[in-house]
């Protein structure tokens, strides 16, 4: 089967720096998508990486390990308007995106 | 209309009815999807479209019918509700169905079947 997964819930410091981790099992890859959800909204875009590195955009790193099945999304110089769920998402071989559940990351003062 | 508009925004059914939500589009986004979100469960796909006159199922797709008459409009109709079709939809365009395929999601519908 496919398989996403991602912590459910991480909590940080303002100011601070957090890792989401994704590891994924899929039939077939094409890419792999970090969306940002805040609570009651729609999920946003926020990143793709399709080869292996780090993609960089602001205060937002993505990162991709395609041997390892392997993610994570980076967000450096936290703020509370950060607060929300971090949705991973892979393309598979059919070229339909698979989600994992979300992370939902809480932003402390 | 900017982006993707849907309607209503919030709904409570009777169990048995027949509902249609609605789903427009203003950016010629040639593909459309379907996704429900429920709580502890990542988005699944219902039904997408790749192109205006053709369908295809996702993950989920009994209970649901969906059509795409035009590049615009992408109804999801429920024929007869039942409450495990409680939850969050979201329709979703993308400009192209290759491998960069960034979705733009509309602001969901909230739908509750008793």
């Amino acid at each position: 089967g496919q398989n996403i997964d991602q912590p459910t819930e991480m909590t940080a410091t303002e100011g601070a720096i957090v890792q989401i981790n994704c590891t994924y099992q899929t039939s077939g890859f094409n890419g792999l998508f970090w969306y940002q959800q805040h609570a009651g909204e729609a999920p946003t875009f926020l990143s793709y990486n399709v080869l292996d590195g780090l993609e960089e955009k602001g205060r937002f790193s993505s990162f991709l390990s395609r041997s390892k099945g392997y993610s994570y999304l980076l967000l450096k110089e936290l703020q509370m308007k950060d607060s929300a769920s971090y949705l991973c998402a892979v393309m598979d071989s059919n070229y339909q995106l698979i989600w994992g559940a979300g992370t939902k990351l809480i932003i402390k003062p | 209309i900017a982006g993707i508009t849907q309607a209503p925004t919030s709904q409570i059914l009777a169990a048995g009815r027949r509902m249609t939500l609605r789903c427009t589009q203003d950016m010629r986004h040639n593909a459309m999807y379907w996704y429900r979100q429920d709580l502890g469960l990542g988005l699944r796909l219902i039904h997408y479209s790749n192109t205006a006159g053709t369908t295809g199922k996702g993950e989920v797709p009994d209970g649901y019918s969906v059509s795409r008459a035009n590049t615009d409009d992408f109804p999801l109709t429920l024929a007869s509700a039942v409450p495990s079709q409680t939850s969050v939809y979201f329709c979703a365009s993308s400009d192209s169905t290759g491998t960069y395929n960034e979705q733009f999601f509309g602001p969901g519908t909230r739908l509750t079947v008793l």
